[in-house]
């Protein structure tokens, strides 16, 4: 298996423009999780999805972020506007489990994203 | 909220010698995790801990679930060059918590 697969690896995008990162997770697991990673404030749970379904959003940090899950082979996270705060490394990460820990969370390489 | 401290930030150790580190909260965990992360890289998970007291090991690293629940501790034995890298502890209860992790720098 190619493991989690994210794109793009890197995006640099100026200030009020559209960002979409995009995620697909390992064939077969049924939970997707999107991280957001800083020096400041660490490694950060956004939200997760079961069966394609948002099952927690409460770390996403404000309404110019939104992810969705049409099908379970993709995830995508959109912010609009982007703004420099919003500069960190986004990792996607997929389980395969009935439990939401589970000894396969597998994480993807990470999108890190500069928003001049 | 729920925050985690690890301990120590970062640590340069000689090549060979055991690591130690460890995880704590003011907060009750119902599971602990630890993951290693590479430079350019993504978390990836070393061991996971499911009931208060638990002593698990994966090859060199044994980890240990607090008996308060509230913390966690790793260790490494005999470290290698390939050990280098950031050591983060999560915490689950109603949903996930990260520490800020420990750098930990071998020299050989």
């Amino acid at each position: 298996d190619a493991g989690v697969i994210q794109s793009p690896r890197h995006e640099v995008t100026e200030m009020g423009q559209e960002v979409t990162l995009r995620c697909k997770p390992i064939s077969g697991h049924d939970y997707l999780f999107w991280y957001r990673q800083t020096m400041m404030r660490g490694l950060e749970l956004l939200i997760y999805f079961n069966n394609n379904v948002p099952i927690d959003d409460s770390g996403m940090p404000e309404d110019r972020f939104s992810a969705k899950m049409p099908n379970a082979s993709f995830s995508t996270l959109k912010i609009q506007p982007s703004e420099p705060r919003d500069s960190a490394v986004y990792f996607c990460a997929s389980s395969s489990l009935a439990g939401v820990i589970t000894d396969t969370q597998y994480f993807g390489p990470g999108t890190r994203l500069t928003v001049l | 909220g729920q925050q985690l401290n690890q301990s120590p930030q970062s640590m340069f150790i000689q090549e060979g010698e055991d690591v130690s580190m460890n995880c704590t909260s003011s907060s009750i965990f119902n599971t602990w995790l630890w993951y290693k992360q590479d430079p350019g890289e993504g978390p990836v998970l070393l061991i996971a801990l499911y009931k208060a007291g638990e002593l698990t090991s994966n090859g060199r690293l044994t980890a240990q679930f607090g008996i308060t629940r509230k913390d966690s501790f790793l260790n490494i034995s005999a470290s290698i060059p390939s050990d280098v890298g950031i050591y983060f502890c999560a915490g689950l209860r109603q949903n996930f918590v990260f520490g800020p992790g420990t750098r930990l720098s071998v020299l050989p």
